[in-house]
């Protein structure tokens, strides 16, 4: 099984509605993170967090909010999407920045 | 502050050719550095990481990387390039008491028979 599992896989929305994606992990790492990823621009960070009690805004939080249920579950929300909300998304977690970050596959959102 | 440039968006070199995409980072403390790979809809999986014990480091799939602290350079390099090497390849950054990964604009390599 997945150590960082992401649902769904892939989303159609329209402009307006209120959009979840979800993150679980088996691996046991406090620190979380969301990040979009857009051709040629790489992975830009949207929010992080290092415990459940620990949110905090990344380089582009602007139009998204997170919610840390538990250790193991971090969610990312798009309010009231819109188009250029239309990108990959991934959840990634991290025990100590030292050995990097493990990625889930990524969540493909289109807002029409 | 961290921050990583990749020389090249886009690489192309034929089945057996030298492999090399660049990485240039600036950071302000002493850095950790990686290189992940990402297939066609897949995620990002970890290549290899410097985290300042050996300057040259070996990853998986025979590529490796070399930190070099007077260029700023943290280029990864394959001998031989193999089909299934095709993929984008990103550069990140962070410094040792670091909130997240800094990644650059990725590289995307393609492999000619």
């Amino acid at each position: 099984d997945a150590d960082v599992t992401q649902t769904p896989r892939n989303r159609i929305t329209k402009t307006g509605k209120r959009i979840m994606l979800e993150c679980s992990q088996t691996k046991g790492h406090d620190r979380m993170y969301w990040y979009r990823q857009d051709p040629g621009l790489g992975l830009r960070l949207i929010y992080y967090s290092f415990d459940v009690k620990d949110i905090n805004k990344g380089e582009i939080s602007d139009g998204y909010s997170v919610s840390r249920q538990a250790q193991a579950k971090f969610s990312l929300s798009l309010e009231s999407a819109i188009p250029n909300q239309t990108a990959l998304y991934f959840c990634a977690t991290s025990d100590n920045l030292r050995e990097g970050q493990y990625f889930g596959p990524g969540t493909r959102l289109t807002v029409l | 502050a961290q921050s990583v440039t990749q020389l090249g968006s886009h690489v192309s070199v034929s089945e057996g050719a030298l492999v090399l995409l660049r990485c240039n980072y600036s950071s302000s403390v002493p850095p950790y550095l990686f290189w992940y790979v990402q297939y066609p809809n897949q995620g990002l999986q970890l290549l290899l990481k410097y985290t300042s014990a050996a300057t040259l480091v070996k990853g998986i799939n025979g590529f490796e990387a070399e930190f070099k602290k007077s260029e700023t350079s943290f280029h990864l390099t394959k001998p031989s390039a193999h089909m299934s090497d095709a993929a984008e390849y990103f550069c990140a950054v962070s410094g040792q008491a670091g909130t997240a990964l800094i990644f650059g604009k990725g590289t995307t390599l393609s492999v000619s028979s």
